[in-house]
């Protein structure tokens, strides 16, 4: 597990301003993901990565921003953040698609 | 696309009492299903996956069915103990689509 890691690990901004959340992970896994958690919702994928340079939309995209210019980075931008983006974010990564997820520890996000 | 149902959505046993969770999933081509356990404050852990070539799988007190005709999975846990309770989430996925996860069980095993 100390093979993923996210950076901050607890953050408060306020509406509006611009947050980038980080992942590193060191195992040169192909496939990167970050979930946000809510109570209720589960673990909702916001974008994926099969390998650096290429990244996909998951089921919540909207108001978020990816890049993956290195395998091992997985940086996730909030542009304008909102109150509605208050969440637990997870970085995880695997080997393929049909293979276990590691997760990173989370980082906890507060939009006042 | 994939849509993954789980029931119920809390569950509480007695120690030592077994658990159940199911899961049932729409994609027929999904052949990859895993499940995690996320204890209060932690990042979820893979704890059992299953793969559509198998029926069942056995780790010790926890084992996972698939019936892939019906298209539902289940996880089972035997002699439950206080340290089980957490969250279980299952998921499933196929090619090389992500996987997709259940809204999750919250598990309560009362000593």
């Amino acid at each position: 597990d100390a093979g993923i890691t996210q950076s901050p690990r607890y953050k408060i901004t306020e509406t509006g301003r611009q947050v980038t959340l980080m992942c590193h992970q060191t195992w040169s896994h192909s496939y990167m993901f970050w979930y946000r958690q809510d109570l209720g919702h589960g673990l909702r994928l916001i974008y994926y990565s099969a390998a650096a340079d290429i990244t996909d939309k998951g089921e919540v995209p909207d108001g978020y921003v990816v890049s993956r210019s290195k395998t091992e980075n997985f940086p996730l931008t909030l542009e304008s953040a909102t109150r509605s983006q208050t969440s637990v974010y997870f970085c995880a990564s695997s080997r393929t698609s049909e293979y276990e997820q590691y997760f990173g520890p989370g980082t906890r996000l507060t939009v006042t | 696309g994939e849509n993954v149902e789980q029931h119920p959505s809390t569950l509480s046993v007695q120690e030592g009492d077994s658990a159940v969770i199911k899961c049932t999933y729409s994609d027929s081509a999904s052949n990859y299903f895993p499940w995690y356990k996320q204890e209060l404050g932690k990042r979820p852990q893979l704890i059992i996956d299953i793969r559509s070539n198998v029926g069942e799988k056995k780790d010790q007190r926890i084992a996972v069915t698939l019936n892939k005709t019906a298209k539902h999975f289940s996880l089972h846990i035997t002699e439950t103990q206080p340290e089980d309770s957490a969250v279980y989430f299952c998921a499933a996925a196929s090619g090389n689509t992500p996987l997709v996860f259940g809204k999750g069980t919250r598990l309560s095993v009362i000593a």
